[in-house]
């Protein structure tokens, strides 16, 4: 099952724009964390918000984290067309046994029109 | 580094035949993770090994899917036989840390397997 809802499921902005993208969750978790797929290719990892953590940012990116509502945004400032693609957040809940998997949501795709 | 690599690439198989999927982890990394991910869908965890153990597989589909990584390097994903629904992105994905280390739990992922079943 998927653990996180992302909205909206597609954004469509013009270059230099910011670009704001929000995942809802269900269960409490450890750690939060984004993830951007390019067309054709696997994921790659772009900001983790551990649960403590209220906001965050890493170059152009800002990551907020409301637990009390169970939901994230994640703001790309000044896009570019190289930003193009899907995001995905992915929660992490420790259960014990060593289980750790991230659990994903449905993704944003994002197109940044020149 | 090298990164995680996954082979094959593209396979097309009819309904009811079976194939298998490779996957080599950034070397050093304990913790391997199989994907799955339907087209306009998120990744949708199959199997979790550290080292050559099974973590969890409570997601994997056990009447068709198999998966082993003897040795605690490599892994192979085995679908027998396989269903039109199985058609999907095979994501293999490996980590350094776990629960040992909480809250740093970032994954590295290849690139893919796209498997199309006919």
């Amino acid at each position: 099952s998927q653990q996180g809802e992302e909205d909206p499921q597609a954004l469509s902005i013009q270059e230099g724009e910011n670009a704001t993208m929000n995942c809802s969750y269900k269960t409490s978790i450890n750690n939060l964390q984004w993830y951007r797929q390019n067309s054709g290719r696997g994921l790659v990892h772009l900001i983790l918000i551990r649960s403590n953590e209220r906001e965050k940012h890493s170059g152009r990116l800002r990551v907020t984290l409301d637990t009390s509502k169970k939901s994230s945004s994640l703001l790309i400032t000044a896009s570019r067309a190289a930003d193009t693609a899907s995001y995905f957040c992915a929660t992490i809940s420790y259960s014990g046994g060593g289980a750790d998997g991230l659990t994903f949501g449905k993704g944003t795709h994002l197109i940044i029109q020149p | 580094e090298a990164g995680v690599a996954q082979s094959p690439r593209y396979k097309i198989i009819e309904k009811r035949q079976s194939v298998a999927f490779w996957c080599n982890p950034i070397s050093g990394h304990a913790t391997l993770y199989w994907y799955q991910q339907i087209l306009g869908q998120g990744p949708k965890l199959l199997i979790q090994f550290q080292n050559n153990g099974v973590v969890d597989d409570s997601q994997l589909p056990k009447d068709r899917f198999s998966a082993e990584r003897l040795k605690g390097v490599d892994s192979t994903l085995k679908i027998q036989p396989a269903k039109l629904e199985d058609s999907a992105v095979y994501l293999c994905a490996s980590s350094s840390s776990g629960q040992l280390t909480p809250g740093a739990n970032v994954l590295t992922f290849g690139a893919g397997s796209r498997l199309t079943v006919l």
